[in-house]
């Protein structure tokens, strides 16, 4: 079975911290990886990563892909209160559904 | 015309009653994708509409769930004689066939079954 695992569940840190958050998927036609930030309700679009090694950059936060162990990470550099937020991890199966992780929860205090 | 918009944006209902929740996609967006959210789960797909071919059902919990999309636009989701566990935040996403790997969200239907 599919599955898209995230870590860790949740997060407290104060702003300018660093933070790095984890995605590791078993998935058996891995087609992209796609993160989505969450405030309130609607998934908001972060990145989607095809490719090994390939840095996605926007801002403050970056993702980066490894598709031979099989798992991603989001870091977001010089936190702000405005990044408190639940970070989804999602992937295409070529199904075109997404499989989404259970998703971490982010605090950031003043 | 801005993003995908979904109606009502809460709900609440009794067990045993029927609910329609609609979305709005993207003008122009062939891929229609619905999702369901519990309180602190991820988000568990339901069913995805993907141009004029059959829909994949594949993640329906139920046959007291079903979904239709009107001339390739508008979608509704059905729940038949509701039960608590229905209770959920349900989102509706729309985006590209064949690039369908960006999905864009709306802001969720709240239900809450009494």
């Amino acid at each position: 079975e599919d599955k898209v695992v995230q870590s860790p569940l949740s997060l407290v840190v104060h702003e300018g911290d660093t933070v790095t958050l984890n995605c590791s998927y078993e998935v058996t036609n891995f087609r992209s990886l796609l993160w989505y930030k969450q405030e309130k309700k609607a998934p908001t679009f972060l990145f989607m990563l095809t490719s090994s090694g390939i840095e996605k950059k926007s801002g403050r936060l970056s993702s980066i892909l490894d598709k031979k162990e099989l798992f991603s990470i989001l870091n977001i550099t010089a936190t702000q209160t405005g990044d408190s937020a639940v970070y989804l991890c999602a992937v295409n199966n070529q199904g075109g559904k997404l499989i989404f992780g259970q998703g971490t929860e982010l605090s950031v205090k003043p | 015309g801005a993003g995908v918009s979904q109606s009502p944006s809460n709900k609440v209902t009794e067990k045993g009653k029927d609910v329609e929740l609609r979305c709005d996609p993207i003008s122009g967006h062939t891929a229609l994708y619905w999702y369901r959210q519990s309180l602190g789960q991820g988000l568990e797909f339901l069913i995805y509409f993907q141009g004029n071919s059959a829909p994949d059902k594949s993640g329906l919990p139920s046959d007291r769930f079903s979904a239709e999309r009107t001339g390739g636009s508008v979608s509704t989701l059905t729940i038949q004689r509701t039960q608590q566990e229905d209770s959920a935040v349900y989102l509706c996403a729309s985006g590209w066939t064949g690039a369908a790997d960006t999905q864009y969200f709306g802001p969720g239907t709240r239900l809450t079954v009494l």
